[in-house]
């Protein structure tokens, strides 16, 4: 079946500093990834969806200077959150889908736990 | 604007019975829904979903229903294990290849 690897897991940075959370798609071409935020007992919240070799679309409220999307490959795309803020710190995950994989329902990755400290 | 809703924050059932999760949604222009179970720090796996031209499916111990008129779903679990209790999330989507929308999830726990 369809995997799709999240990283990194966990991470804890200082205010201020910038972080790189990488999605792949491991074994299939993944025409469109989606990035959400879930914060605690909340659902999960579509920020941005990415096709590849173009840009983000991000949704209402999302700041895209601030959450920079880069799918570059067809089994890659990375979410930078820029100048981390305390408030910043939340539950990302992202998904992808292709369409042979649909019916399936989307593929999620495992999830990064961003601290920000 | 939730167009998604599961009104439900937690359920809790007796290993061996019917679990039942409830979802609505406003917009009737979606076409395809899904549920998604989710354990703490991981992400959601994927595990049934129904296209809005049907009004049941069903695999193994899972059987979604979907009732158009009325705008819900609901996802059955018989008969209920330990191993099922997690957050389930319904979602719906207008159509192929496109954003999911998500309830606010339902916290299941099955007591032995």
């Amino acid at each position: 079946g369809a995997v799709v690897s999240q990283h990194p897991s966990r991470v804890i940075c200082k205010s201020g500093t910038s972080v790189k959370i990488e999605c792949r798609s491991l074994d299939f071409q993944a025409t469109t990834m989606f990035w959400y935020r879930q914060f605690p007992k909340q659902s999960l919240m579509l920020m941005a969806t990415s096709n590849e070799g173009s840009k983000a679309t991000y949704e209402q409220g999302v700041e895209k200077d601030k959450f920079l999307i880069n799918h570059a490959s067809l089994t890659l795309s990375t979410l930078t959150v820029t100048s981390a803020h305390p408030e910043d710190s939340s539950f990302y995950i992202c998904s992808a889908s292709a369409p042979a994989f649909f019916r399936d329902g989307y593929t999620f990755g495992s999830g990064t736990r961003l601290t920000v400290v | 604007d939730q167009q998604v809703k599961q009104n439900s924050p937690s359920l809790s059932v007796q290993e061996g019975r019917i679990s039942i999760l409830n979802c609505d949604y406003t917009n009737s222009m979606f076409d395809y829904f899904l549920w998604y179970k989710k354990y703490p720090a991981e992400g959601p796996t994927f595990l049934i979903s129904i296209s809005s031209i049907k009004d049941k499916n069903e695999d193994g111990r899972f059987t979604v229903f979907l009732n158009k008129s009325a705008k819900h779903l609901s996802l059955h679990i018989v008969p209920s294990q330990p191993g099922d209790s997690a957050v389930y999330f319904c979602a719906a989507t207008l159509n192929e290849a496109q954003k999911l929308v998500f309830g606010q999830g339902t916290r299941l726990t099955i007591n032995p």
